[in-house]
Order: structure tokens, then C-alpha cells, then sequence
């Protein structure tokens, strides 16, 4: 089965504080996807990124990077410079492979607050 | 942009009612999904739609759910007989491929479920 998850329930930072939200991963496939969605107070689930199981290369965008270590089945996720408009629920979800073909299994999500 | 539209936004029901809630995939979309998230938790796949059937379940969709492509745009999930715990909001999802192939779910704004 796999299991997704994210031990911090809540996070408060001021504006341009970084900021990193922690993701730890299980799973038995070779192959898998891990995803990060944030879901603003307006309640819709916007894509971030996806990142497949073979690619460990970090990744950035703008204000955001993530740190996928396999060895460490972790796929954290940084803001840079936070800003208001970060605060959102932020969820970690893993898809794909042998054993749980295309569903996403998400985690609890870490509520970021960002205080002016 | 092309985006998954759900209706309707709210909906409160008594309950024993039958609700159907309905979704307009993207267009050009092959893979059909509805998620749901209780208030306050996680989002949880409930099941997964390709080429006109199910494609994959979770132990929360049991016979009280059904889903539908009744007119090859709209994908619908009906809950025969709600019950309270059913109270929830239903995140209808889409993607061109499964998640190992072309990676992103499209979702919608969610149609919130209340049942009284």
C-alpha cells in the first residue's frame, strides 16, 4: 500500500521568510510519481509539480523548489521569499506503478500561513 | 486555458436522497477521476474512469456510488442513498494519460456535498 506523509499539520512564517514543507513517501512500486498540489482558501486543487521516481534532480520555479531523495523517500518542497498569497493548504501525493496504477494518494497537507 | 467545470458548486440534500453530481472533463481528456475531501481532511481517491468503464475503485466507492459518461462530455457521480458521512466535497479530475504517462490531473472547483 502506499502512504504519504506530512507531519507538519501547520506552519506560520512572516512574509519573505522561506519556508520548506516536508513530504516522506512509502510505496513497494519501482515506479512512481510524486505531485504537489496547493489548495488555496477558495477550495480548488491547483497542480505544482510532478516528479517521476527515476529523475532525483531538484527542481525550480520561481519563488518554489523541491528536494526529492529517494534514499531518503522524501519530496520536500521550499517557497522562497514567502508572500501572503502563499498561504494555502499544501498537499504531497504519490501515483502510479504496479500496485496502485493511477490513483493519487494524498497526504493530510500542511496548512502554511503567511502573516503580512 | 481548458479547465474541468463542476456542477453544482453546493448542494444540500436530506438524507436517503439520490444526488448526482456532474463534470465536464477537458476535451481532449482520456482518464476520469472523482476524488473527495471531508472538511478539514485529506483529498481520497474514490475511483477512476477509462474508456467507458471503471478502471480502478477504492473501498470507499461501494454500491452506493456509480459513475457515468452518459453523452461522451459529461462524467457523472451519482450517490444512490446519502448518508451524513457522505457530507464531503467531490473533487471531479482529468488527464490526457494516466498519471505515469502524460503526469497532470486537471481538477475541478469541486461541488460541495452536504447531507442533512
Amino acid at each position: 500500500a502506499q502512504k504519504v506523509t506530512q507531519a507538519q499539520t501547520e506552519i506560520s512564517v512572516v512574509e519573505k521568510e522561506d519556508v520548506t514543507l516536508d513530504c516522506v513517501y512509502e510505496t513497494r512500486d519501482t515506479t512512481y510519481y510524486l505531485f504537489w498540489y496547493k489548495q488555496p482558501p477558495s477550495g480548488e486543487l491547483v497542480f505544482l509539480i510532478r516528479r517521476n521516481s527515476f529523475d532525483e534532480q531538484n527542481e525550480i520555479s520561481g519563488r518554489y523548489s523541491w528536494n526529492f531523495q529517494k534514499s531518503t523517500s522524501s519530496f520536500n518542497f521550499t517557497i522562497t521569499a514567502s508572500q501572503v498569497v502563499d498561504s494555502a493548504v499544501y498537499f504531497c501525493a504519490l501515483s502510479g506503478g504496479e500496485t496502485s496504477g493511477s490513483r493519487l494518494t494524498f497526504g493530510e497537507g500542511t496548512q502554511l500561513t503567511v502573516n503580512p | 486555458e481548458p479547465e474541468v467545470t463542476q456542477t453544482p458548486s453546493h448542494q444540500v440534500t436530506q438524507m436517503g436522497q439520490e444526488v448526482i453530481l456532474r463534470c465536464v472533463p477537458i476535451s481532449n481528456h482520456l482518464y476520469f477521476y472523482w476524488y473527495r475531501q471531508i472538511l478539514g481532511q485529506k483529498v481520497e481517491f474514490l475511483v477512476s474512469f477509462y474508456n467507458n468503464e471503471i478502471s480502478e475503485k477504492s473501498e470507499i466507492f461501494d454500491d452506493q456510488f456509480s459513475v457515468e459518461r452518459p453523452d461522451g462530455s459529461n462524467f457523472t457521480l451519482k450517490i444512490r442513498s446519502t448518508k451524513l458521512e457522505d457530507s464531503a466535497m467531490y473533487f471531479c479530475a482529468s488527464s490526457e494519460g494516466g498519471t505515469g504517462e502524460s503526469g497532470e490531473l486537471f481538477f475541478g472547483e469541486g461541488s460541495r456535498l452536504t447531507v442533512l
